[in-house]
């Protein structure tokens, strides 16, 4: 079984500047996360698609992050203008109904500087 | 709001020793526990998920146990190998159904040969 993709593996970008992040999920897998893993802390979700609708964003900051999961399958999740705090390592991953089957994709690594 | 600790934050053992990892949180009300292991640059990798209505989870060498009334997790790994050396997460889900996962930071665990 195909994991959860995402692409790219590494990204460097300069402070200000804009960066988009892509992922695929598990076939058949109806929810689609994105966690953002700041350096020692544990992963903490940005945003949940159910299909191709929102369940949760309240922990995304509207004002530079925006995501969006067109036909349901595949998501890209976007910063613009990026900050020196971006710097983390997002997380993609889906599950099944419930939360079962929860699998994560091997993330973007994300420098700000 | 859930809360999730784990002690301790990173964990030096000799091979061959049987260890526990621990993790606490603080509503009670948790849904799911999960366990994951984190390898350096990797993405997250499901060890073992504990339901609503289960105490304890065993896979190989790994037994997880979920206490909710004391608020408390514990992952028992038997027989310690240095390819264990990885950072152990712990994350629930949140009650009411929520597929939102909470983590905590995680215990930096190193098996030395």
């Amino acid at each position: 079984e195909a994991g959860v993709a995402q692409s790219p593996r590494y990204k460097i970008i300069e402070k200000r500047q804009s960066v988009a992040f892509w992922c695929n999920p598990i076939s058949g897998h109806a929810t689609l996360y994105w966690y953002q893993q700041i350096l020692g802390q544990g992963p903490k979700l940005l945003i949940q698609f159910q299909n191709n609708g929102v369940v949760d964003d309240s922990q995304l900051p509207k004002d530079r992050f925006s995501a969006e999961r067109l036909k349901g399958v595949d998501s890209t999740l976007k910063i613009q203008p990026a900050k020196l705090e971006d710097s983390a390592v997002y997380l993609c991953a889906s599950s099944l109904d419930h939360g079962l089957g929860y699998t994560f994709g091997s993330g973007t690594r994300l420098t700000v500087v | 709001k859930q809360e999730v600790t784990q002690i301790p934050a990173a964990l030096s053992v000799p091979e061959g020793e049987n260890l526990v990892l621990n993790c606490s949180f603080t509503d009670s009300a948790i849904y799911n526990l999960q366990w994951f292991r984190q390898d350096p640059g990797k993405g997250l990798t499901s060890l073992l998920l504990i339901q609503s209505s289960q105490r304890e989870q065993t896979s190989g060498r790994l037994n997880a146990s979920l206490d909710k009334s004391s608020g408390r997790s514990t992952l028992y790994i038997a027989a310690s190998q240095p390819g264990d050396s990885a950072t152990y997460l712990c994350a629930g889900h949140d009650q009411g159904g929520s597929e939102k996962l909470v983590f905590g930071k995680g215990t930096k665990l190193t098996v030395n040969p």
